[in-house]
């Protein structure tokens, strides 16, 4: 079946524009999270959707924000982007809430110049 | 302050060998743990997972080793395959947070025929 899918691959915005992000999960997947790889902090937890509803939330300013349609399918929007928001955006769905094994995607790319 | 650790950033080991990956967490909410290997412009695989009610979890050619006490798990690779030269990240999780993924900085496995 079809992995966990994210678009774009690659992405590259100036300093304060915005930017949505999509991923769709594997097909009867329900929950959707979301996390920032950067070199210096590793894999860091952004926020879960479950029943399009967010379930959890990590330590990111309001900037980054999020949601979940029926279909599962989730988008991730970082407005007012910094240079700091340069990193990997990695989605992974799971069959249940709780992402125990979750399944990721090859993430987006986003640079900000 | 990171919860997750891998204290080596690196690991070389021959064809054949074991290979002995370390993670250690400071969070006793802990109780879930799970390890993934990234591949360079791949998005994180989910290899094995153990819940804190066990010490052990075998999967083929890998096995996670839980110590509660000593906050302590490690995941062995024998033997080891060139196929299996990636980054590893150890990950944990609390049932009172779920969703909430907390992933250390990797540690990148190579073994050398």
């Amino acid at each position: 079946k079809a992995g966990v899918t994210q678009t774009p691959r690659y992405l590259i915005k100036t300093r304060g524009q915005q930017v949505t992000l999509s991923c769709s999960p594997i097909s009867g997947h329900r929950s959707v999270s979301w996390y920032q790889q950067t070199p210096g902090q590793g894999l860091q937890f952004l926020f879960e959707y479950f029943s399009e509803t967010q379930r959890n939330k990590g330590n990111f300013p309001g900037r980054f924000s999020g949601r979940q349609f029926s279909n599962s399918r989730s988008e991730m929007n970082v407005s007012t982007l910094e240079l700091g928001d340069s990193a990997l955006y990695l989605c992974a769905s799971s069959r249940i809430q709780g992402n125990t094994e979750a399944f990721f995607g090859q993430g987006t790319r986003l640079t900000v110049v | 302050d990171q919860q997750v650790k891998q204290n080596s950033p690196s690991l070389s080991v021959q064809e054949g060998r074991i290979s002995i990956l370390n993670c250690d967490y400071t969070n006793s909410m802990f109780d879930y743990f799970l390890w993934y290997k990234k591949y360079p412009a791949e998005g994180p695989t989910f290899l094995i997972s153990i819940s804190s009610i066990k010490d052990k979890n075998e999967d083929g050619r890998f096995t996670v080793f839980l110590n509660k006490s000593a906050k302590h798990l490690s995941l062995h690779i024998v033997p080891s395959q060139p196929g299996d030269s990636a980054v590893y990240f150890c990950a944990a999780m609390s049932s009172g947070s779920q969703g909430n993924l907390i992933f250390g900085k990797g540690t990148k496995l190579s073994v050398k025929p």
